[in-house]
């Protein structure tokens, strides 16, 4: 009955690698965010999305590409990985301007 | 600096005893959220806070946006070792919506 899940969990990878990082939500909500969380714990939006659009984009580089196959899905695609793309990633979702609920975010390491 | 301020960024609190956090922001804040984090896991919602001078509580935790909705407080009474982590406080600073803007954070340890 999990409400917000992601995965993987943890992700290790080489510099220049793609890889994918998934989240669904089981909420019924129409929105969808990613997040950044930094080694300082700093939380920053990526990307937000409203019944499949993008509707926020923070000057987030082009490396990432986040994709919305349905409302309940919202997928991060990220490509040739860069060490300081290293950070926990958070997905979330909303009904509307409502709280947030936070996925248990996807600890992301390049070497 | 940050458009939204936590203070202070870590706080080490005697169990039994009260602790406050807070988020002070130069923007109007539209909506202001609480959420706790622990170490290593995601967030966890605890109160929104919408309109001027609101106040909700829940247990023993109680937030409060102030008047003019710049500044909010988050206050633990009677604080238990379950009560540590990192608690964010996030805002709504236009009033498009749909994008929060988090503080620093604010890492607590209760001391048993």
């Amino acid at each position: 009955d999990t409400a917000v899940s992601q995965t993987p969990k943890y992700l290790v990878t080489q510099m220049g690698n793609d890889k994918s990082i998934k989240c669904e939500q089981n909420l019924g909500h129409d929105t969808m965010y990613w997040y950044k969380q930094d080694s300082k714990k700093f939380l920053k939006i990526m990307f937000s999305y409203n019944n499949k659009e993008l509707i926020i984009n923070e000057t987030v580089p082009n490396r990432f590409s986040p994709k919305s196959p349905d409302k309940a899905h919202l997928n991060l695609h990220i490509n040739s990985l860069e060490l300081g793309d290293s950070a926990v990633y958070f997905c979330a979702s909303s009904l509307g301007r409502h709280e947030q609920f936070f996925g248990p975010g996807t600890r992301l390491t390049v070497l | 600096s940050q458009e939204l301020e936590q203070s202070p960024q870590s706080l080490i609190v005697q169990e039994g005893k009260n602790l406050t956090i807070n988020c002070t922001s130069s923007k109007t804040l539209y909506g202001l959220y609480w959420y706790k984090q622990k170490y290593g896991e995601g967030l966890i919602f605890l109160m929104m806070l919408q309109k001027g001078g609101e106040e909700k509580s829940h247990e023993k935790i109680t937030a409060k946006l102030d008047e003019k909705k710049q500044q909010s407080s988050l206050h633990i009474t009677a604080s238990q070792p379950s009560h540590a982590g990192i608690y964010l406080c996030g805002a709504d600073l236009t009033a498009a919506g749909n994008k929060l803007t988090f503080g620093g954070g604010t890492r607590v340890l209760v001391k048993p």
